[in-house]
């Protein structure tokens, strides 16, 4: 069966200071990856997809970027943190093609302080 | 941008009562997934409904889809305590050149039931 793992669950950081987010799926190969940040109160917002290692489409330009160095690993990144960038982070991966569902992560909480 | 809008925004019933969340979109569609998500946790998967079903039944959920009017319903029957989530749909929009990589997300439905 297949098993995806975010960390850190909560993170508090500094505005300025840089951030890490890591994903890992196991159980499938070439998996599509995603990063989704939601606010409070608010939806899904989608930030990255990756349909394979070294390719990645950015949905919203803002402070964050993100990487794809192995196949089932996904690493969202920032140089510099915002008050802004404060929010719920999920990572999810789906099956390529149509008609397949996400598997999300159980999130990281990030507050900037 | 948000392709999917839930309605009610929060919906509060006793238990042992149906529970029935709508969802409107925009554009064409390949389907309509539903998911659930307890709170300061990840979101749960339950229900894919193509674009070409009607009807789709899982368990206690009942999802129907209209694509002329381009909405879909959720119903949780004979609600539970533990049904106490928020309630995503999201939809997999058809788009020139068969890009299916992006699944949008509308705001959700807040479902309390209460003991």
């Amino acid at each position: 069966s297949q098993t995806i793992h975010q960390w850190p669950a909560t993170l508090v950081q500094p505005v300025g200071s840089p951030l890490s987010l890591e994903c890992t799926v196991e159980g499938t190969s070439n998996p599509n990856l995603y990063w989704y940040r939601q606010a409070a109160g608010r939806g899904l917002q989608l930030l990255f997809y990756s349909v394979g290692i070294g390719q990645i489409s950015s949905e919203v330009p803002q402070n964050l970027s993100a990487s794809r160095p192995q196949d089932r690993q996904f690493i969202l990144s920032s140089k510099k943190l915002l008050l802004s960038d404060s929010g719920f982070y999920l990572c999810a991966w789906k099956r390529a093609g149509i008609n397949s569902p996400l598997h999300f992560g159980n999130g990281t909480r990030l507050t900037v302080t | 941008s948000q392709q999917g809008e839930e309605d009610p925004q929060a919906l509060s019933i006793q238990e042992g009562e149906n529970a029935t969340m709508n969802c409107s979109y925009k554009t064409s569609i390949n389907n309509l997934q539903w998911y659930r998500q307890n709170s300061g946790r990840g979101l749960v998967h339950l229900i894919l409904i193509r674009s070409n079903e009607r009807e789709k039944h899982s368990g206690r959920l009942r999802v129907t889809l209209d694509t002329s009017k381009k909405s879909s319903s959720l119903l949780i029957t004979a609600s539970r305590a533990a049904d106490t989530a928020s309630y995503f749909c999201a939809t997999d929009p058809l788009l020139s050149g068969g890009s299916n990589y992006k699944l949008t997300f509308g705001k959700g439905t807040l479902l309390t039931v209460n003991p």
